[in-house]
């Protein structure tokens, strides 16, 4: 069955520091790709989203590009804000709408 | 409102009791879906609608746990003879089915349930 794997958090940086977090998944057919966040206190909510292999998702200064050759959907930031800590999570879509998530990262950022 | 709205926001119950949680979608979205999340763990997929019918519903754990939406907008999650493992943050997102955002969850701030 479909399924992503995340790496494990939590991850703490420094203010500025350049963010990754790994994303792989497995799914049958063409899925799309999402990565959602959670801020502290907050419901879950769209960050970004590719729909096809090559597409670059990009908000608030994160991307993420699908690598269907690597099965990957890794989240980048070039600089790292203190407010940019939250738990992010890494989902695809495929086929009938049903959405599988992965387990979270949840990053601390310093200042 | 302009979000999905669910209620209780918390629900505390004692073990073998029944429960009703609450979902108000986003006006005009179709397809509305139920997650539980434990803690620390990602939202695990419980069930699915598109308009009035359940499209999939094969993440309910067990008979215990049932869900309606009979009008297609507002939906309940009816969880009998609750026991301490069922307690978990209950979200429900939805998501329009046409269009840009198609597919995309909006997600509501959840029901948190705890049963002692």
């Amino acid at each position: 069955g479909n399924s992503v794997t995340q790496m494990e958090g939590p991850v703490t940086l420094s203010e500025e520091a350049f963010l990754t977090i790994n994303c792989t998944y497995t799914a049958t057919g063409y899925p799309s790709l999402f990565w959602y966040v959670q801020y502290p206190g907050e419901g879950l909510q769209l960050l970004l989203k590719a729909t096809k292999a090559d597409d670059k998702g990009s908000n608030k200064g994160f991307e993420a590009t699908y690598r269907k050759e690597t099965t990957s959907f890794h989240l980048e930031k070039g600089s790292v804000q203190v407010s940019d800590s939250a738990v992010y999570f890494c989902a695809l879509s495929s086929g009938g709408f049903k959405t599988i998530f992965g387990a979270g990262t949840r990053l601390f950022v310093k200042a | 409102g302009a979000g999905v709205s669910q209620t209780p926001s918390n629900k505390v119950t004692e073990k073998g009791k029944y429960v009703e949680l609450r979902c108000d979608p986003i006006s005009g979205h179709t397809a509305l879906y139920w997650y539980r999340q434990s803690l620390g763990q990602g939202p695990e997929f419980l069930i699915y609608f598109q308009g009035t019918g359940a499209a999939d519903d094969s993440g309910l754990p067990n008979d215990r746990f049932f869900a309606v939406r009979p009008e297609g907008s507002v939906s309940t999650l009816k969880i009998q003879r609750t026991e301490r493992g069922d307690s978990a943050v209950y979200l429900c997102a939805s998501s329009p089915s046409v269009g840009p955002r198609s597919g995309e969850l909006f997600f509501g701030e959840g029901s948190r349930l705890t049963v002692l």
